[in-house]
C-alpha cells in the first residue's frame, strides 16, 4: 500500500525551511528518501531504519518514528538546488518496497 | 563504478508490438528493481531480483510483462502486445541488498503510437 506524503507541493524562498512528511498504514522496517529533478532519475538522499533515529546530511535531515510509521524530511536554509520532487519509499519488512506519490518542492530566488 | 545503464533511452513503437528493455546494474549489486513511472507520479514497483531469482512481482503487472536476470547480472524487461497505457518511463535500479540505497538508471521512455 502506497505511503502518504504531505504536502503535495511547497514553494519556498531561498533560505527558508521546509518539512515533508511520509506516513504508512503498515509497520515499517525502513524509510528511504529520494529526490528527482525534472527529466532525471531519482537520486538517493538517505535511509532510516527502525529505531526512531534521525539522520542528517548537511542541511537535509530526516527522522523516523517507528511506532507511528511516520518519517519526516527536514530541509533547512533551502538552496535553489533543492528544487525537485521528493519521494519517500517504504519497506514493510521485506514484503514490499513502495514509493509515495511525491512532494514537489520549488525554491525561488 | 559506471552506474546503472539502461538501453534504449527512448523507444517508440506501434500498439500491439513487443518491446524489450535492458538494464545493466552496478557490478556486484545483488538486487535489481524495475519500476514504471508516469508523469507526476512516483515510481511504481514492477518486480525485483535477488541475484538471478525473481522474488516479487507486482500484482498490478499483467501477464504481458515478463522480466529475466539469467546470470544475476543484466536484466531484461519485455512487454508483449503493447497498449497505449504502457506509455511511461521504465526505470531500473540496483543495490547491494534490500537495505542499501537504490541507484537508478536514466530510464527507458516508451511511447506507444
Amino acid at each position: 500500500q502506497q505511503p502518504v506524503q504531505s504536502p503535495q507541493a511547497v514553494i519556498l524562498r531561498e533560505g527558508e525551511d521546509a518539512v515533508i512528511n511520509c506516513s504508512s498504514s503498515k509497520a515499517l522496517y525502513s524509510v528511504h528518501w529520494y529526490r528527482q529533478k525534472h527529466g532525471e532519475a531519482p537520486v538517493f538522499l538517505m535511509i532510516l531504519l527502525k529505531g526512531g533515529e534521525q539522520k542528517g546530511h548537511e542541511k537535509i535531515s530526516a527522522s523516523f518514528n517507528e511506532k507511528k510509521q511516520q518519517s519526516s524530511l527536514y530541509l533547512t536554509a533551502s538552496q535553489l538546488s533543492y528544487s525537485g520532487t521528493y519521494f519517500c519509499g517504504t519497506d514493510d519488512y521485506g514484503q514490499n518496497f513502495v514509493f509515495g506519490p511525491g512532494t514537489r518542492l520549488s525554491v525561488l530566488p | 563504478d559506471t552506474g546503472v545503464s539502461q538501453d534504449p533511452r527512448h523507444k517508440i513503437t506501434k500498439r500491439g508490438q513487443n518491446v524489450t528493455f535492458r538494464c545493466d546494474p552496478i557490478s556486484e549489486h545483488n538486487r535489481l528493481y524495475w519500476y514504471r513511472q508516469t508523469l507526476g507520479q512516483g515510481p511504481e514497483f514492477l518486480t525485483y531480483f535477488q541475484n538471478e531469482a525473481q522474488l516479487e512481482k507486482s500484482r498490478l503487472l499483467s501477464d504481458r510483462f515478463s522480466a529475466e536476470r539469467p546470470k544475476g547480472s543484466f536484466s531484461t524487461l519485455e512487454i508483449q502486445r503493447t497498449e497505449q497505457g504502457d506509455s511511461a518511463m521504465y526505470l531500473c535500479a540496483s543495490s547491494p541488498d534490500g537495505q542499501q540505497p537504490q541507484h537508478f538508471g536514466d530510464g527507458t521512455r516508451l511511447s506507444i503510437l
